[in-house]
């Protein structure tokens, strides 16, 4: 039974630094194919694929946040940690981390995390 | 970048069948995926690789993909089926490898 949960802070300040950990269990990140992914969805508005990290610790970014995104893995405690920089209002969202079936082409996301709700005001 | 459109809502009675597109450039070359979400609630997903459904969704739920539209339908819709629907697919045809959302749509069961 694959299983993934989001932690990290609810509220942040704009110009700080978010990050979010997603613990996951059913799946290992060192099986060849397997890939976990961020996404993220402001309030009343649709999915915003972030980041993806394969488990052979290759990684893809969204083009519009790319400098702001570090995606990193630890394989042994079945973590993934999402971190995104310089933070603005608009980056309020419910952020989700999903098993991604893959590798690259074709692939989707087929688990969910029910995803952690992120305000940042000062 | 991949742009996918999507209806903005589908409203219609219960038991008629719902169809809710999924538009891009030649989409028909791509796998194309589909999530349900319902208020409050995590993305579940519903069709993938254009027409095969995971365990525990209705066959009530198909999908097709050609030219360039790909489409959802939900026969004999149901009021547990109201929810939001989003298209997904793969890209690389930038410079960028991504996973690309559709702007979802609105399902409403009257």
């Amino acid at each position: 039974q694959i299983t993934l949960k989001e932690s990290g802070p609810t509220l942040v300040k704009p110009t700080q630094t978010l990050t979010l950990t997603c613990t996951f269990s059913g799946f290992s990140l060192s099986t060849s194919g397997v890939g976990v992914g961020w996404i993220r969805q402001p309030p009343g508005k649709a999915l915003e694929w972030l980041a993806l990290i394969y488990w052979n610790d290759d990684k893809s970014y969204s083009p519009f946040l790319k400098r702001r995104l570090t995606i990193t893995k630890d394989t042994f405690k079945n973590q993934v940690v999402l971190t995104l920089t310089n933070l603005d209002p608009v980056d309020t969202a419910t952020y989700y981390c999903a098993h991604n079936v893959g590798p690259y082409y074709g692939s989707y996301f087929d688990y969910w995390g029910q995803g952690t709700l992120v305000t940042v005001s000062s | 970048s991949y742009v996918l459109t999507q209806p903005p809502s589908v409203s219609l009675a219960p038991g008629q069948t719902a169809r809710i597109t999924c538009g891009g450039n030649n989409i028909g070359s791509k796998s194309v995926h589909w999530y349900q979400q319902k208020p409050g609630q995590a993305p579940v997903l519903v069709v993938y690789d254009d027409s095969d459904r995971p365990s525990g969704i209705p066959e009530r739920f198909s999908g097709s993909n050609s030219g360039n539209t790909a489409t959802l339908t939900i026969s004999r819709v149901e009021a547990g089926d109201e929810a939001d629907y989003y298209c997904q697919v793969w890209d690389s045809s930038s410079d960028h490898l991504n996973w690309v959302f559709g702007g979802g749509t609105k399902l409403t069961v009257l």
